[in-house]
């Protein structure tokens, strides 16, 4: 089975910095897909950006990038200039091609300092 | 398109009584799941749907939890009878059977069990 590992329970940053958060996934699949989701206050899931396992190409969404090292299973999600809007638990997901269903880590909390 | 629309937002019951929550996916998504979200165990995929056919149920916690999918606009996760620790924020998500795409989720419902 698939498992993905958030090793930050929380982080903070300071407004307009630069911040990473990371995770690391355990596979033996080859074809897979991953995500990092946003979850403010609210409680909404949203997507922030996603990477598929066979494009070496790091994802880029604005401000949002990844680090994805394939060999080493790693995907990190980098936040640039960094935005009080940005304070959330960012969840890393794992999606395999085959099964269809996404395993997700144990989250990070983002606090960005003013 | 007015996303994955789950209902109620918020249930309060007692121990004990018998707890519906809804979904509606969002219209030609073929893929739906139920996440159940605790501070202990983070997001836990309990069942997911394709097709309408349920294709892993592994995850669901014990027999009292219960889900259908009786047509691809409609489904619903029931607790029978309920516990406090069924407790938590219980999310659907629906996503195209494509897997290069993310889910998208509902706004979760919050369910106390008292």
């Amino acid at each position: 089975a698939q498992t993905v590992t958030q090793s930050q329970p929380e982080m903070s940053v300071q407004e307009a910095e630069t911040v990473t958060l990371s995770c690391t996934y355990d596979t033996s699949e080859s074809d897979y897909y991953l995500f990092w989701y946003k979850q403010p206050p609210s409680r909404q899931m949203i997507l922030v950006i996603r990477q598929e396992a066979y494009k070496q190409q790091n994802a880029t969404e604005n401000r949002f990038s990844v680090n994805f090292q394939k060999a080493a299973k790693s995907f990190s999600l980098k936040i640039s200039d960094s935005q009080l809007g940005d304070a959330a638990m960012y969840f890393c997901a794992y999606r395999s091609r085959r099964s269809n269903d996404m395993r997700f880590g144990a989250g990070t909390r983002l606090t960005v300092k003013p | 398109d007015a996303g994955v629309i789950q209902s109620p937002r918020h249930e309060v019951t007692e121990m004990g009584q018998e707890v519906t929550l809804r979904c509606k996916p969002i219209s030609g998504h073929n893929s739906l799941f139920w996440y159940r979200q605790t501070m202990m165990r983070g997001l836990e995929l309990l069942i997911y749907f394709n097709n309408n056919v349920p294709i892993d149920d592994s995850g669901m916690p014990e027999d009292r939890f219960s889900a259908k999918m009786p047509n691809a606009s409609f489904s619903t996760l029931k607790i029978q009878p309920s516990e406090p620790r069924d407790s938590a924020v219980y999310f659907c998500a629906s996503s195209p059977q494509r897997a290069t795409n993310g889910y998208t989720f509902g706004s979760g419902t919050r369910l106390t069990v008292v």
